[in-house]
């Protein structure tokens, strides 16, 4: 199975800064014929399900605001939001789908200092 | 608008069996895989299995921890998903989440979600 580890575990970021979110897969999921990183983020707030960002490790999903950028290959990968707005407060995960099973991320949980 | 709306889940005994059903429109049902994500309280998520759409001949796949215990099925008369659970652990409590794969990839859209106790 491919591990997923996000760092940091928690971080608290005040409004209009930059949150940076790490995620680091246990083997490559960069598939070389197609050169796409197999790799999504998802958004959940408390009492939700998670909400698609991020698919292709940087393109962002249809109405995801543009604060929020993917990048990364192979095996190490970012989420970066550009300047926090209250609404952002969240859980945020990273997940694979090169291989089954699919695995998530432990998840980053997203404050306001 | 593509919708999962989610239905079942409760409380259960250890070794009972439960199922639950999402029910998707706004897609064409049939044409996707679908899948089933579990969040235990106050954790993180965790893939449970994933059924293929009919091209595929709706063959399944599972996570080791509900190997042999759960089972995917899909009614495409009825738009309908479900997952049927025995054996029931007490490890299995958990918010459970039906999601719809991006041509089989990433989760675009997902239900709602449906908490499973199992407790005595």
């Amino acid at each position: 199975d491919i591990v997923m580890t996000q760092s940091p575990d928690s971080l608290a970021v005040s409004l209009g800064e930059r949150a940076t979110i790490n995620c680091k897969s246990s083997q490559s999921v960069l598939y070389s014929s197609r050169n796409k990183n197999y790799l999504a983020w998802y958004k959940q707030k408390p009492g939700q399900p998670p909400e698609l960002l991020i698919y292709w490790a940087s393109a962002r999903e249809s109405g995801v605001p543009d604060r929020f950028s993917g990048s990364g290959s192979g095996t190490d990968f970012t989420l970066t939001i550009s300047s926090l707005q209250a609404e952002d407060v969240a859980v945020y995960y990273c997940q694979q789908y090169y291989n089954t099973p699919w695995t998530f991320g432990q998840g980053t949980k997203v404050e306001i200092k | 608008e593509v919708q999962l709306v989610q239905s079942g889940g409760g409380l259960v005994q250890p070794g009972g069996s439960l199922r639950l059903s999402c029910a998707a429109s706004g897609f064409t049902f049939s044409d996707d895989y679908m899948d089933w994500v579990r969040q235990a309280p106050g954790k993180g998520l965790e893939w449970v299995g994933r059924i293929r759409n009919k091209a595929n001949s709706y063959t399944t796949e599972y996570a080791a921890s509900v190997k042999g215990r759960f089972s995917i099925s899909r009614d495409e008369s009825k738009n309908t998903l479900y997952l049927q659970m025995t054996s029931l652990k007490t490890e299995d409590t958990a918010v459970y989440y039906c999601a719809k794969e991006y041509q089989t990839d990433w989760f675009d859209y997902w239900g709602q979600g449906t908490l499973v106790t199992v407790s005595s």
